[in-house]
């Protein structure tokens, strides 16, 4: 079964500067998509950023970037230039691209603050 | 322009008086997904269809149960709330190589 890990329960930034949120994941698979999802305290899921586990090419959008390694099974976020509005809860996500109903799994959340 | 709609936004409901939570979309994607999501944790997936292949988790009690009567709706049923099922509940669509979309959640509260 595949598993996703977030090892930082809560991170805070400064407004403008950079962080780095870490997510790792346990699959034997070798097809796959992997997500980070917001979701601000008015609690609905936006998704952020995507990656196809056959791109070797690190996702952007805009502000957000990612750090997949695929063999360390690892697939950071970096928030550059963190705005107050980026202040939420962040989850790593993980979908198998292996069959076509495949459940969606996150990870534990990241509880992100942006000081003013 | 809202693509997976849920309703009620809130509900509040007895302990043991069942309810029943609805969830539509205009994606038209084949996957429907119910979570269950308690503060300050990750959602928990509680079963999801494939057009009308209905796939419940292991972990998912006896007391939810899910309807998905068309493509567009989705209901989740639970027959006897108890007060630990007080939670956001999420319902998202999924289409083959495409991310789940989420709807704004229903926060049941039971009393």
């Amino acid at each position: 079964a595949q598993t996703v890990t977030q090892s930082q329960p809560e991170m805070s930034v400064q407004e403008a500067e950079t962080v780095t949120l870490s997510c790792t994941y346990d699959t034997s698979e070798s097809d796959y998509y992997l997500f980070w999802y917001k979701q601000p305290p008015s609690r609905q899921m936006i998704l952020v950023i995507r990656q196809e586990a056959y791109k070797q090419q690190n996702a952007t959008e805009n502000r957000f970037s990612v750090n997949f390694q695929k063999a360390a099974k690892s697939f950071s976020l970096k928030i550059s230039d963190s705005q107050l509005g980026d202040a939420a809860m962040y989850f790593c996500a993980y979908r198998s691209q292996e069959t076509s109903y495949d459940k969606v799994i996150f990870g534990p959340g990241t509880s992100l603050s942006v000081i003013p | 322009d809202a693509m997976v709609i849920q309703n009620p936004r809130y509900q509040v409901t007895q302990f043991g008086k069942p309810v029943t939570l609805s969830c539509s979309q205009t994606l038209n994607h084949n996957v429907m997904y119910w979570y269950q999501q308690k503060s300050s944790q990750a959602p928990k997936l509680l079963f999801h269809y494939y057009d009308k292949d209905f796939n419940n988790e292991a972990d998912t009690p006896d007391n939810f149960q899910s309807r998905r009567p068309n493509t567009s709706f989705c209901f989740l049923d639970i027959r006897s709330p108890g007060l630990g099922d007080a939670a956001m509940y999420l319902c998202a669509t999924g289409q083959l190589n495409t991310e789940a979309f989420f709807g704004q959640g229903t926060r049941l509260t039971v009393v």
